[in-house]
């Protein structure tokens, strides 16, 4: 079984300042992906950024990137120069391999919500 | 805009009846996931269908059933309600086959609150 923590239930940051967001997972399977999706308080579910498991490279996009450390089992999501409209949930996610047509299943941890302080 | 469309956005009922959440997936996905989210928790997968049939199910009470339909559009019928169903539902869908990352593509809710 997959299981994905999130430590944190609640991060202030200052505007422009970097934050880390933490997420660890558990899985016993060698192939599988990592997501974090966005919810504002407005309650829509944003895609992030992902990374797959065989990915060396750490994923980037724009002010998000993933700090991937696979033998630590972290994703850890780093979002650089904080803006207001930043502040929101924070899901991290992991992927199920793919064994087939509709194998694929997505596991949320409970999330950690971010302040960001003007 | 994700191209997953959740009907009704908002729903307002009272305990022991029965509603129908409605989803349209983006054009394309075969795979519709069903997840609840309460208040202040997070995402409980409660069931995925793929092409009509039933592929997992998560934590999905009895008095809850849903459907995928032959032009891939989902429902998810809750019956015999509760204070405790009040929950934000959320319908995603998903492209199926690699070398597809297996993002969700979600819609954008819909609020139930039982009184």
């Amino acid at each position: 079984a997959q299981k994905i923590t999130q430590t944190q239930p609640g991060m202030f940051v200052q505007e422009k300042e970097a934050v880390t967001l933490d997420c660890t997972y558990d899985t016993s399977d060698q192939s599988y992906g990592l997501f974090w999706y966005k919810q504002p308080s407005s309650g829509e579910m944003i895609f992030l950024i992902y990374q797959g498991s065989y990915d060396e490279q750490n994923a980037t996009e724009g002010r998000y990137s993933l700090n991937f450390q696979k033998a630590r089992k972290s994703a850890n999501l780093v979002i650089s120069a904080s803006q207001l409209g930043d502040s929101a949930m924070y899901f991290c996610a992991m992927r199920s391999p793919y064994s087939g047509a509709g194998s694929y299943q997505l596991t949320f941890g409970k999330g950690t919500k971010l302040s960001v302080i003007p | 805009d994700s191209g997953v469309t959740q009907t009704p956005k908002h729903l307002i009922t009272a305990t022991g009846q029965r509603v129908t959440l409605r989803c349209s997936p983006r054009s394309g996905d075969l795979s519709v996931y069903w997840y609840q989210q309460s208040l202040d928790q997070g995402l409980q997968f409660l069931i995925q269908y793929y092409n009509g049939e039933e592929r997992a199910k998560g934590n999905i009470l009895e008095r809850f059933s849903a459907q995928q339909f032959p032009d891939l559009h989902s429902e998810l019928n809750l019956s015999s309600l509760e204070l405790g169903d009040s929950a934000l539902y959320f319908c995603a869908s998903s492209v199926e086959g690699l070398p597809d990352t297996g993002e969700l593509f979600f819609g954008e809710g819909s609020r139930l609150t039982v009184l």
